[in-house]
This record gives structure tokens, C-alpha cells and sequence, in this order.
């Protein structure tokens, strides 16, 4: 059981690149979410998703895309990078329903540099 | 608008030293206030609570909710080194998606 797993780990990109993380998850959970983590910020939601092919905008959507094709799978995309988007991303997955608190299980995280 | 703010921003102790961190909220349809201890990587979940006056117990740290004054605490007693990390604070709403608002964190810094 891995739990939620993403890759890469580490990347380098020049200004107007794409790119696209992917984040799988095997605990067959309905939501998954994707965070960005800057220094002095904790985590801001960038999109979420609440089930196999439905996504929403979250805190700080501008510039990324998602996908949610397969349940298990959460795709985050940056079409032209930008410095400004220099960060630590992690995904996250949890239970559907207001049963219980919400808790969200992490990732390791995705340490992106744009040059 | 939500907010999750939490103090100190940082704090060094040494070994053995006994400290308290400070969540405060303001969220609209409140469903819970979750920690999280993060280490380098990912965060890792320590306690979720969600009734006023109860306290949650994991060995040396412990957590209690005032749902009237919109605040938590997490205790952390008898330090070591391994508790250095940046502790976070998360509240819930009672809504579609279990989003989470999250503090900036409390860096935490155990020295030997």
C-alpha cells in the first residue's frame, strides 16, 4: 500500500516550458487536491477534485490545469512556466463525505524550479 | 474571508523543554481543526479535532479545541531533537470537497 505517490521528484525548467506532475493514489479515495508551498506560506489549494473526471479551481488556480481521467490518477499541468511558480508542490486525497473530519493524506512533494 | 493563523512563527528550545503552539480561526461552517507535522517532506497527520474541551493524547503531545474562542494549542512536552519540524494547523469546512485552510506553520527548532 504506498499510499498517495508523486512524480517527479525534483525538476528544472526554463521560462515557457510545460510540464505535467502526476499524482496516483491507492487508498481509492473520492477527492484529491493539489497544494503549492512557498516559504512563509503554508499550503494553498491550486485545484481539487471531488471525483473521476470532475475538477475545480481552488486558492491560486492561474497558470496550471488539471485532469482527473482515472480515479486513482490527479494530473497537474503547467502549460508555460513561470518563475513565479518556483515552489514545493505536494498532492493530497481523502475520504468523500462529512463523515469523520477530512483528514488529507499527503504526498512527498514535487520540488519545482523555473529558471 | 477564511483564515488559519498560527504563533509563534518560530521557536528554538532545548531538550526537555515543554512548548505550546497556537492556532487561531476564523472559517465560516466549521467542521474540524486538523495538525500536521512536517519533516522535509510530506506532512504527516498528528491530530483531527472536532468538539470543544476534549483533549487528544499521542505520547508526549497533545491537543485541545475552544471552538467559542476559535483557537487550539498543541502541546508538546519533554522535547527531543526529532520533534524539530514545521508544525501545521488545518481547519475544515463542513462542505462538498473536505478542502482544508492551512496556517503559515510554526517552525520548530530542538536543540540538543
Amino acid at each position: 500500500n504506498a499510499g498517495v505517490t508523486q512524480t517527479p521528484k525534483f525538476r528544472v525548467l526554463k521560462t515557457g516550458q510545460s510540464m505535467t506532475l502526476l499524482c496516483a493514489q491507492d487508498m481509492n479515495h473520492e477527492y484529491m487536491y493539489w497544494y503549492r508551498q512557498d516559504p512563509g506560506m503554508g499550503l494553498r489549494l491550486i485545484h481539487y477534485s471531488v471525483g473521476e473526471g470532475t475538477t475545480a479551481k481552488g486558492e491560486v488556480p492561474d497558470g496550471y490545469n488539471v485532469s482527473r481521467l482515472k480515479k486513482q490518477n490527479f494530473l497537474l499541468g503547467l502549460e508555460s512556466a513561470a518563475p513565479s511558480q518556483t515552489s514545493v508542490y505536494f498532492c493530497a486525497s481523502s475520504y468523500s463525505g462529512l463523515a469523520g473530519g477530512g483528514e488529507q493524506f499527503f504526498g512527498p512533494g514535487t520540488r519545482l524550479t523555473v529558471l | 474571508e477564511d483564515k488559519v493563523v498560527q504563533s509563534p512563527l518560530s521557536l528554538v528550545v532545548h531538550e526537555g523543554d515543554t512548548v505550546t503552539l497556537n492556532c487561531s480561526y476564523e472559517v465560516t461552517n466549521f467542521r474540524s481543526l486538523l495538525w500536521y507535522k512536517q519533516e522535509k517532506k510530506a506532512p504527516t497527520f498528528l491530530f483531527m479535532l472536532t468538539s470543544s474541551g476534549i483533549e487528544k493524547k499521542s505520547g508526549r503531545l497533545s491537543s485541545i479545541l475552544d471552538k467559542k474562542e476559535l483557537f487550539s494549542i498543541l502541546n508538546i512536552t519533554a522535547t527531543q531533537t526529532g520533534d524539530s519540524a514545521v508544525y501545521l494547523c488545518a481547519v475544515g469546512r463542513m462542505e462538498y470537497g473536505n478542502k482544508l485552510v492551512f496556517g503559515a506553520g510554526t517552525i520548530l527548532r530542538v536543540k540538543s
